[in-house]
């Protein structure tokens, strides 16, 4: 069953901040969220992550809820590379894998 | 940061023959190792979870015989397809689970296209 939701695509002007939704409304206390987003014909590169509060670091910001039943995760100036799909994925603390969902194809233009 | 290589990038072969395909981590030990596979403009979905010393773990509906994974190294795990054919062409992905462990990332190689002819 899929723990998370995102928009399917979204587009985002060069030099603008993105902004990429995330739902996980059946979130457990012990679930953190993960971003990786990965371009096409790439592995997936991993960008941020955090339990319940915001995180930044030099790639993006993670956005939590105060109910951490949704995040945003934001790329402040958006460049042409960031063109990717974004997957938002909830992963058990200390389990192992990953599954992944659709993710957003985001398009970056110039 | 931690890094993941896979080898080769790309593979072509004809109906019937194997293919091996490794993946190492480069400056890291990685107890673990888990082996993805996506199919053009799909998900990642998850093979198999590869164990350092022991038999690896298949998700239901992989299998066993037929994608053999052997992680005789803290730094190596190989996916062998066995007999492929072109149904099992993919785009086929692994990644390590960092050495910090707990709640820390893992990393990803950049992948092998695996074509089947």
């Amino acid at each position: 069953d899929a723990k998370t939701t995102q928009p399917t695509s979204m587009d985002c002007a060069e030099g603008r901040a993105a902004n990429l939704p995330c739902n996980h409304s059946t979130i457990s206390g012990n679930e953190y969220v993960y971003w990786y987003r990965q371009i096409h014909s790439q592995g997936p590169q991993y960008i941020i992550h955090g339990l319940k509060n915001n995180e930044t670091n030099e790639m993006a910001s993670l956005i939590i809820t105060e109910d951490r039943k949704s995040s945003t995760l934001i790329l402040p100036h958006a460049t042409l590379r960031d063109t990717a799909v974004y997957y938002c994925i909830v992963r058990e603390t200390g389990a192992n894998n990953l599954f992944f969902g659709t993710g957003t194809r985001l398009t970056v233009i110039p | 940061g931690a890094v993941v290589s896979q080898h080769p990038s790309w593979v072509i072969c004809k109906s019937g023959t194997s293919v091996k395909i490794e993946c190492r981590s480069l400056d890291f030990q990685a107890t673990t190792m888990f082996w993805y596979r996506q199919f053009p403009k799909q998900s990642l979905m998850l093979m198999a979870t590869s164990n350092e010393g022991s038999k690896a773990t298949y998700e239901q509906g992989v299998e066993k015989d037929k994608f053999l994974i052997n992680h005789a190294s803290l730094t190596l795990s190989t996916l062998t397809v066995t007999s492929a054919h072109p149904e099992d062409s993919s785009f086929y992905i692994c990644s390590a689970k960092s050495p910090r462990g707990g709640n820390s990332p893992l990393h990803f190689g950049n992948g092998t296209r695996l074509t089947v002819t």
